[in-house]
């Protein structure tokens, strides 16, 4: 079993409705990211967090939020998806007691039509 | 503003080596990653530089320059399965990752 996983790994949805993502992780590390992917570019930051009381907005926080809703589990939600939203979706973990390596999972593709 | 610049793609022969290079202009420096990512895939770490000078680990090494802002990440006897992209990311001043776009490599028979 993978020590990051995502849920779900594909998603297609219409411009306007909800989506959650879901990441958990068994590494038992306190910090988690959520990173989107786009073809071309590098991945950008959406948020982070350092542990289950701080929250954190990267690069590109604009029409995302999270919940930390324990050291394992961090969600992703698009309160009303466009489609400029499509992309490739990670979360990923990293020990604060190591160099900052990160963990990933393997991403959930998600399409706004 | 910070900017991570690397090739957008390269092509080498198997059993060859290739070097693939990274400049960087970020604000502070905490560290250099190399990863491997493969089409569709999740990237997965292959080499940190924190210090001027070069990491080996099998066929792959990594070099830095922190006066030059620069990196490379060097693969020798080249196999097909490393037919992947390899990301730049530079660790600023903040701890915040900056990620290169990334070099897509395609080894040819």
């Amino acid at each position: 079993d993978a020590d990051v996983t995502q849920t779900p790994r594909n998603r297609i949805t219409k411009t306007g409705k909800r989506i959650m993502l879901e990441c958990s992780q068994t590494k038992g590390h306190d910090r988690m990211y959520w990173y989107r992917q786009d073809p071309g570019l590098g991945l950008r930051l959406i948020y982070y967090s350092f542990d289950v009381k701080d929250i954190n907005k990267g690069e590109i926080s604009d029409g995302y939020s999270v919940s930390r809703q324990a050291q394992a589990k961090f969600s992703l939600s698009l309160e009303s998806a466009i489609p400029n939203q499509t992309a490739l979706y990670f979360c990923a973990t990293s020990d604060s007691t190591d160099t900052g390596e990160l963990f990933f999972g393997e991403g959930s593709r998600l399409t706004v039509l | 503003g910070q900017n991570i610049d690397q090739p957008t793609e390269m092509t080498a022969t198997e059993g060859a080596i290739v070097q693939i290079n990274c400049t960087y202009q970020t604000s502070g420096f905490n560290g250099l990653f190399w990863y491997q990512q493969h089409a569709g895939e999740a990237p997965t770490f292959l080499s940190y530089n924190v210090l001027d000078g070069l990491e080996e680990k099998g066929r792959f090494s990594s070099f830095l320059s922190r006066s030059k802002g620069y990196s490379y990440l060097l693969l020798k006897e080249l196999q097909m399965k490393d037919s992947a992209s390899y990301l730049c990311a530079v660790m600023d001043s903040n701890y915040q990752l900056i990620w290169g776009a990334g070099t897509k490599l395609i080894i040819k028979p």
